[in-house]
């Protein structure tokens, strides 16, 4: 299996600020690398796709990019809304795989 | 607007059996794979089952294979997870999710039900 790890696990960050989380794969799974957000008791929405296609209605301040193992997803200007834990996943090979989480906490 | 309600979720001994019941609407059942997704409580996502979108194939995590079954029944637009042999470890909210791309398998989950909450406790 694919082993996905997200660096920092947890963050804390003021509105308005830059706010970029970093996914790496265990070994290369080219592009195929999705993006999803969990509020509080809420189920994951799916945000980017194929490591940087936004999904539709997601906000342009959400952006992904990277290949190969190592991938990021940057929020431009953190909104209070964005408080959430943001999960990576591979979509390369059975079974997809998820990163362990980062959590995004407003100042 | 695609829309997923999960529902048989419970309580239940260790050695137990439960069936949960997803009812999709607002796209065309037939064409999409679906999968299954659980969290344990206060833990990460992890993928447990896929269906393709014509029931033929069927995808299992090592953790629950021999142990749950998914299956399909377009004529009801539900998916559906039967799960036997249950254990502690196996205490979640599960929810299911409809694949990302139509007639095929791309592991990709684009919308999530709500979830439904499986507790295996004695």
């Amino acid at each position: 299996d694919i082993q996905m790890t997200q660096s920092p696990s947890s963050l804390s960050a003021s509105v308005g600020d830059r706010v970029t989380i970093t996914c790496r794969a265990s070994q290369s799974i080219s592009s195929s690398l999705n993006w999803y957000q969990q509020k509080p008791g809420k189920a994951p929405t799916f945000l980017i796709y194929d490591a940087s296609s936004l999904q539709s209605g997601v906000p342009s301040r959400f952006s992904g990019s990277g290949s190969g193992t190592a991938f990021t997803l940057t929020i431009t200007s953190l909104q209070a809304e964005d408080s959430a834990t943001y999960y990576c996943q591979q979509s390369y090979s059975t079974p997809p795989t998820f990163g362990g989480g980062t959590k995004v906490e407003i100042k | 607007q695609v829309h997923l309600v999960e529902s048989g979720g419970g309580v239940v001994q260790p050695g137990g059996s439960l069936r949960l019941s997803c009812a999709s609407s607002g796209f065309t059942f037939r064409s999409f794979g679906m999968h299954w997704v659980r969290q344990a409580p206060g833990k990460g996502l992890e993928w447990v089952a896929v269906v393709s979108f014509d029931g033929s194939d069927t995808n299992y995590a090592a953790s629950v294979t021999g142990r749950f079954k998914i299956s399909r029944d377009t004529s009801k637009n539900t998916l559906y997870l039967q799960m036997h042999s249950l254990r502690t470890e196996d205490t979640a909210v599960y929810f299911c999710a409809k694949e990302g791309c139509g007639g095929g398998d791309c592991n990709t989950f684009a919308s999530w039900g709500q979830g439904t909450l499986v507790t295996v406790s004695s």
